[in-house]
């Protein structure tokens, strides 16, 4: 199994990026994945989450209408994209897959992580 | 969706036990059997070593186990090895969302 992020960077405060991450190794329609993140220094924050057929999708509060997560099981690619960035939203993005095809949230891979820093 | 509650530190001499809690609320802890935890080192990414309270995946030394009572999870870790000093972190699930302790930093002295 292998998880591997891109998309990262550095964004200026209310701009927006898009988080890929490409997935090899496993059937990847058949599992649910999340997006986690990690503020330097700080402790996982879990960020949204999706279904393996992808039609059902939840958000942390904290993100809620500025984030989307979606996902392209032709392509096995699980997608973040994050509008109206805050200086909050700085962290480490990591991607994970779970263990079920639904959203039980036991993420038994996750990819190496993609910086985003929100700054002017 | 508030943190879980955990010590920030922790701390054993090698072959001793330890033991972290994870506090939540009758909404999420104490009302689903959906418990985990994980173990991260530094500039790693975490490792999935329980799942459903008390599972261990397939490779985790069975030194580590965990139990739930009410509103609080236990990691406990038998045997302490060099290698278990990192961070670790309780999930508490619903099914809609998931919320993290704020991660426990064992040490072994």
């Amino acid at each position: 199994v292998q998880l591997l992020e891109s998309g990262g960077g550095l964004v200026q405060p209310g701009g927006s990026l898009r988080l890929s991450c490409a997935a090899s190794g496993f059937t990847f329609s058949s599992f649910a994945m999340s997006w986690v993140r990690q503020a330097p220094g700080k402790g996982l924050e879990w960020v949204s989450g999706i279904s393996g057929g992808g039609g059902t999708t939840y958000h942390a509060d904290s993100v809620k209408g500025r984030f989307t997560i979606s996902r392209d099981n032709s392509k096995n690619t699980l997608y973040l994209q994050m509008n109206s960035l805050r200086a909050e939203d700085t962290a480490v993005y990591y991607c994970a897959k779970d263990l079920s095809g639904v959203t039980k949230y036991y993420f038994d891979y996750w990819g190496q992580g993609t910086l985003v820093t929100v700054s002017s | 969706q508030s943190a879980l509650t955990q010590p920030r530190s922790v701390s054993g001499s090698p072959g001793q036990s330890v033991t972290i809690s994870c506090t939540g609320t009758s909404s999420d802890v104490g009302d689903y059997n959906y418990v985990s935890w994980y173990q991260q080192h530094p500039g790693k990414a975490p490792k999935l070593m329980i799942y459903d309270v008390t599972k261990r995946p397939s490779g985790v030394p069975d030194r580590f186990s965990a139990s739930k009572s009410g509103n609080t999870a236990s990691l406990t870790i038998s045997g302490l090895q060099a290698e278990d000093e990192a961070d670790y972190y309780c999930c508490s699930s619903t099914g809609t969302y998931t919320i993290f302790g704020g991660g426990t930093k064992l040490t072994v002295l």
